[in-house]
């Protein structure tokens, strides 16, 4: 089992959509919990930082843990086209470990 | 506040030749990690510095090194490289160390493309 898996992409939404990414993770031992967005060519960007159980939002984008089920979320509302990119999850255990990352498609 | 830097941005190196690559936070950061990216592996730890002691380091091999300076910055050295060293290599930047209660956010520098032939 992976240490970290995300949902296999390539996610397709059109504009204006939710798109949902999903994040489980294997260890019980991670206390945070990064969102990173990465455009095609450029180096990983953060969006979102979770720590606590529950939803976390920042303007269009809410993150969700669940750390009983070992599983994190990011939702972005109203999707748009600059919102296409490779997100990646990355749990924290003494380092940041990432997922191989979900490609997002926004359509318009 | 200036980004965090990485020198140089390009390389490329030929099989058994060793390169440094460099790294400079964003001012008042004092923990630098340091990941490598392949289309296959993905991002992958290396390790990471605080107060110019390194704190965890990633499952590589010893052919991969680092270390901190006094103002933060950071370097890491490949020695006797091989063409699977060929990678995106990027250095993150946080003002507490990973695990850290508070301020573990790391921000990732534009990365260094090395390319071993």
């Amino acid at each position: 089992q992976k240490e970290v898996e995300q949902n296999s992409g390539p996610l397709s939404v059109p504009e204006g959509a939710i798109a949902s990414l999903n994040c489980t993770y294997s260890d019980r031992v991670s206390q945070s919990f990064f969102w990173y967005r990465q455009y095609s060519g450029k180096s990983p960007e953060l969006i979102m930082s979770i720590y606590s159980n529950g939803d976390k939002e920042d303007g269009r984008f809410t993150a969700q843990l669940n750390k009983a089920s070992q599983y994190v979320s990011l939702l972005i509302r109203d999707s748009q086209p600059s919102d296409s990119a490779t997100y990646l999850c990355a749990p924290e255990r003494g380092k940041l470990i990432f997922g191989q990352g979900t490609e997002l498609s926004v359509k318009p | 506040k200036a980004g965090v830097t990485q020198t140089p941005r390009y390389l490329i190196k030929t099989r058994g030749q060793q390169v440094t690559l460099s790294c400079s936070p964003i001012s008042g950061h004092r923990s630098v990690s340091w990941y490598q990216q392949t289309p296959g592996q993905g991002l992958q730890f290396l390790f990471e510095y605080f107060s110019e002691t390194q704190r965890n380091k990633g499952n590589f091999p010893g052919r991969f090194s680092g270390r901190q300076f006094s103002n933060s910055r950071s370097e890491m050295n490949v020695s006797t490289l091989e063409l699977g060293d060929s990678a995106l290599y990027l250095c993150a930047s946080s003002l507490s160390p990973s695990g850290s209660s508070g301020g573990s956010e790391q921000f990732f520098g534009p990365g260094t493309r090395l390319t071993v032939l």
